[in-house]
């Protein structure tokens, strides 16, 4: 399937600046999910977006999915060092359960 | 704590080797997949499995060869690989279209 452009690809920022990632897709999508791999780890599953608009919050992650479906975001606000990682965005899209990945955005905070 | 296991962690192969990836998922789904992760390349899908039966190959070699005897346990045989091959290795489960869950991955390496 086609893939979801994410940009940036790279992230420094100092600890405690706010971080976003953004994904974006020229189809409409089922649904969006957000994963994380710390450095040397595996992807874990974060959030799932479906409903056009939504917003979703965990702590200091604040997710949005697109009225059009077609992007989302991932907002750190406040980092900290243990936001270290990669975060991929994933979609769902033409009745396939199966996610497409992103190429990731590595997040490199500085204490 | 992740409830799919894939052993070894690491392995390291000459091009001539056989040898083969183990993923055991303790979580009752019914989908089973192969991601390879290189370097600067995104998460691409190789094979997905569904109720043991191949829903998916993503036109990988045939150098690689999958095997799911039952919905908790999926292989992945390696034979005459190429250097091009070392990559991290990740199993992954899903029951329907719910988010993947991840093993910790094999890291090969191709001599």
């Amino acid at each position: 399937g086609q893939q979801v452009m994410q940009i940036p690809q790279y992230q420094h920022v100092q600890e405690g600046e706010d971080f976003t990632t953004y994904c974006n897709s020229s189809t409409t999508l089922s649904n969006i999910q957000w994963y994380k791999q710390r450095p040397g780890g595996h992807p874990v599953f974060l959030i799932q977006l479906v409903k056009s608009g939504e917003v979703k919050k965990q702590k200091r992650l604040t997710f949005q999915f697109g009225e059009a479906k077609k992007n989302s975001s991932l907002h750190i606000t406040a980092t900290q060092t243990t936001d270290v990682g990669t975060y991929f965005c994933a979609k769902t899209s033409g009745g396939s359960y199966i996610p497409t990945f992103g190429r990731g955005t590595s997040l490199i905070v500085h204490p | 704590e992740t409830g799919v296991t894939q052993t070894p962690r690491h392995l390291v192969m000459g091009m001539t080797n056989k040898k083969s990836l183990k993923c055991e998922q303790h979580l009752g789904h019914n989908a089973m997949y192969w991601y390879k992760q290189s370097a600067k390349k995104p998460l691409e899908l190789m094979f997905v499995y569904n109720f043991k039966e191949q829903t998916e190959n993503n036109s990988v070699p045939s150098r690689f060869s999958p095997e799911c005897p039952n919905s908790s346990h999926l292989f992945l045989h390696l034979h005459t690989l190429q250097p091009e091959d070392s990559a991290l290795y990740l199993c992954a489960s899903s029951q329907d279209n719910s988010p993947l869950h991840f093993g910790n991955g094999t890291r090969l390496t191709v001599t």
